[in-house]
């Protein structure tokens, strides 16, 4: 069984600029997770999927973050602009759902981001 | 506000020896805790989790304590040795249709040969 995948694995961009990270779950799963991980801290859920909604982005900076799910199965993180503080690890997760209940999250590799 | 407290925030130990990462927990609400363990370079993978039904969930040499009334929960890992040397998260969760992991901050554990 695939894990899940996420490119690019290492960006490096200067602040203003914008920068995008992919993400392809699991095959079957519904939920799809987004976290941010800086380093020396534990991840930091930024939003949630079902599907191709949204079920939680509490903690998502809106007015510089955004994400989105088409058709319930890829999802695409972008930030713009970026700033110095957004330099972290952005982890891809997704689960499975099951009798409504979240089954197990599988992370993916993570993308290293690096703002100058 | 930190929901979920780890500590120590590293520790070493001597092979076979036993590492013990400690956690604990504000919201009643929180019924199910995984312990995530990850590599440099990797992401975070599931090691073990309880529901507060048992007080204790053992697989292999890993362990994990867990005392409701004192919102505590613990990893016990015995016998250790160098492949063990990661980070370790402990989290916590609702586990309903929509829930999701509040992680602690991570306990980097190296064990030396």
């Amino acid at each position: 069984e695939a894990g899940v995948a996420q490119s690019p694995r290492y960006k490096i961009i200067e602040k203003r600029q914008s920068v995008a990270f992919w993400c392809n779950p699991i095959s079957g799963h519904a939920t799809l997770y987004w976290y941010q991980q800086i380093l020396g801290q534990g991840p930091k859920l930024l939003i949630q999927f079902q599907n191709n909604g949204v079920v939680d982005d509490s903690q998502l900076p809106k007015d510089r973050f955004s994400a989105e799910r088409l058709k319930g199965v890829d999802s695409t993180l972008k930030i713009q602009p970026a700033k110095l503080e957004d330099s972290a690890v952005y982890l891809c997760a997704s689960s499975a759902l099951a009798g409504g209940f979240q089954e197990t999250q599988y992370f993916g590799p993570g993308t290293r981001l690096l703002v100058l | 506000q930190q929901q979920v407290k780890q500590s120590p925030q590293s520790l070493i130990v001597q092979k076979g020896g036993i590492s013990i990462i400690n956690c604990a927990y504000e919201n009643t609400a929180f019924d199910y805790f995984p312990w995530y363990q990850q590599f440099p370079g990797k992401g975070p993978a599931l090691l073990i989790a309880i529901r507060p039904d048992v007080s204790e969930k053992k697989e292999g040499r890993f362990t994990i304590s867990f005392n409701k009334s004192a919102k505590q929960f613990s990893l016990h890992i015995m016998d250790s040795q160098p492949g063990d040397s990661a980070t370790y998260f402990c989290a916590a969760s609702m586990n309903s249709g929509y829930s999701t992991l509040t992680f602690g901050k991570g306990t980097m554990l190296l064990v030396s040969p």
